[in-house]
């Protein structure tokens, strides 16, 4: 079955660079979410989008921004990158109707140097 | 956005049963209880899911009690590939998931 695909797996920045993270949602699902999760940590959710319209705002910094498009990818937008950014970032696609359950991509390393 | 608690870790012999706890007094009646793991840099995986009633599926079973304030998660042969930590979350809508910080499984062979 097709899963969500996330590209590039990996990615090395500098400071003060900017970075595009892309997923790509399982095919009918209406509903993409983009997680951050650091080194140690545990996922935390930074925004989400349905029918290409965005529907929830988490822990996204003003320096990220993020959206969908007619196919229903999905692209999250990083500028003026900082050491902190450092990351796994994932993206996840579901229905938007119950049990909810989201389905999740291998995520993008992102270093920044 | 409703809390779940988990134990921090647990271990369990190689090809015993293990049962994954989780407490959620504060649900409400129309949250759903998901289970998730996470192997080390992977995705989060889906495990199961379930309402009301006990589940099944390929990978575990989800025991749900009668007053749904807690749920148990069954692996019922552990395997050294079911070490990951292991997040129990709620759901109502199809918003954000608060992963909490979930239970480290360690498999000892």
């Amino acid at each position: 079955a097709a899963g969500v695909i996330q590209s590039p797996r990996h990615l090395i920045k500098e400071k003060r660079e900017t970075a595009t993270l892309k997923c790509y949602p399982i095919p009918r699902h209406d509903t993409v979410y983009w997680y951050q999760q650091g080194p140690g940590q545990d996922p935390q959710f930074l925004i989400s989008f349905y029918e290409k319209m965005q529907s929830d705002k988490g822990s996204i910094p003003d320096r990220f921004s993020a959206q969908q498009f007619s196919d229903y990818h999905s692209e999250l937008n990083m500028s003026s990158l900082e050491l902190g950014d450092s990351a796994l970032y994932f993206c996840a696609s579901s229905f938007s109707g119950p049990p909810y359950e989201q389905y999740f991509g291998p995520g993008t390393r992102l270093t920044v140097t | 956005d409703a809390k779940t608690t988990q134990p921090n870790s647990m271990e369990s012999n190689e090809e015993e049963p293990v049962h994954l706890p989780c407490n959620h007094s504060t649900i409400s009646g129309t949250d759903y209880i998901h289970w998730y793991r996470q192997l080390p840099s992977q995705g989060p995986e889906y495990v199961i899911h379930g309402l009301t009633s006990n589940v099944n599926n390929r990978m575990a079973s989800l025991a749900i009690a009668e007053d749904r304030k807690s749920s148990t998660l069954i692996l019922h042969r552990a395997t050294l590939r079911d070490a990951a930590v292991y997040y129990c979350i709620l759901l109502n809508t199809g918003n954000q998931f608060y992963f909490g910080t979930g239970t480290s499984l360690t498999v000892i062979p």
